[in-house]
């Protein structure tokens, strides 16, 4: 009954690959988000959707392409893999209103090492 | 435009002993501030949220913050450290009054506690 959950865990890859990481959510809610967390565990938002449309697009490079089928699901494709992708991608999901400051829960990561 | 400066990344405490991890925030309109806890290999879970009304608000786990709007800080306490404490804490800010409000995370401070 995991709330948010991602796959795979793990994802050990080559520089030039292109590569997936699935994400569900099973709370009903109606906004999701992809992060990226890097190797001084700083955390920074890459993407957000609410009910399948984008909402936040921070400055990501264009080999990073969210899709999102249902509002329970938002996955992100990673084309021509490189060295600085490395890095855990958590996704999150939340309810939001109209006046914000909903608590977003957190997938428990994919941790992505490009050789 | 948000920013979030966590004062100490690491702090080590001594089991019973006080906990503060120090927060401040720069936000161009009124934020809401949350503080999450990460635990090894985990995602992050979170430990409480301000919006609006009172300035002191209790969280999961014993922890408390107070919001100190002329001071821009949001620190976290915790009046006596248990082992199971140990973990990664992160201070984040949204844009108040807003839906969809994209969260700013703190580099994080990690929390050790001795025995």
């Amino acid at each position: 009954d995991t709330a948010v959950s991602q796959t795979p865990k793990y994802l050990v890859t080559q520089m030039g690959n292109d590569k997936s990481i699935k994400c569900e959510q099973n709370l009903g809610h109606d906004t999701m988000y992809w992060y990226k967390q890097d190797s001084k565990k700083f955390l920074k938002i890459m993407f957000s959707y609410n009910n399948k449309e984008l909402i936040i697009n921070e400055t990501v490079p264009n080999r990073f392409s969210p899709k999102s089928p249902d509002k329970a699901h938002l996955n992100l494709h990673i084309n021509s893999l490189e060295l600085g992708d490395s890095a855990v991608y958590f996704c999150a999901s939340s309810q939001e209103s109209t006046s914000g400051g909903s608590e977003q829960f957190f997938g428990p990561g994919t941790r992505l090492t490009v050789l | 435009a948000q920013s979030v400066t966590q004062l100490g990344s690491h702090v080590s405490v001594s089991e019973g002993a006080l906990v503060l991890l120090r927060c401040n925030y720069s936000s161009s309109v009124p934020p809401y501030l949350f503080w999450y806890v990460q635990y090894p290999n985990q995602g992050l879970q979170l430990l409480l949220k301000y919006t609006t009304g009172a300035t002191l608000v209790k969280g999961i786990n014993g922890f408390e913050a107070e919001f100190k709007k002329s001071e821009t800080s949001f620190h976290l306490t915790k009046p006596s450290a248990h082992m199971s404490d140990a973990a990664e804490y992160f201070c984040a800010v949204s844009p108040g009054g807003t839906s969809y409000g994209k969260l700013t995370f703190g580099q994080g401070t990690i929390l050790t506690v001795h025995p």
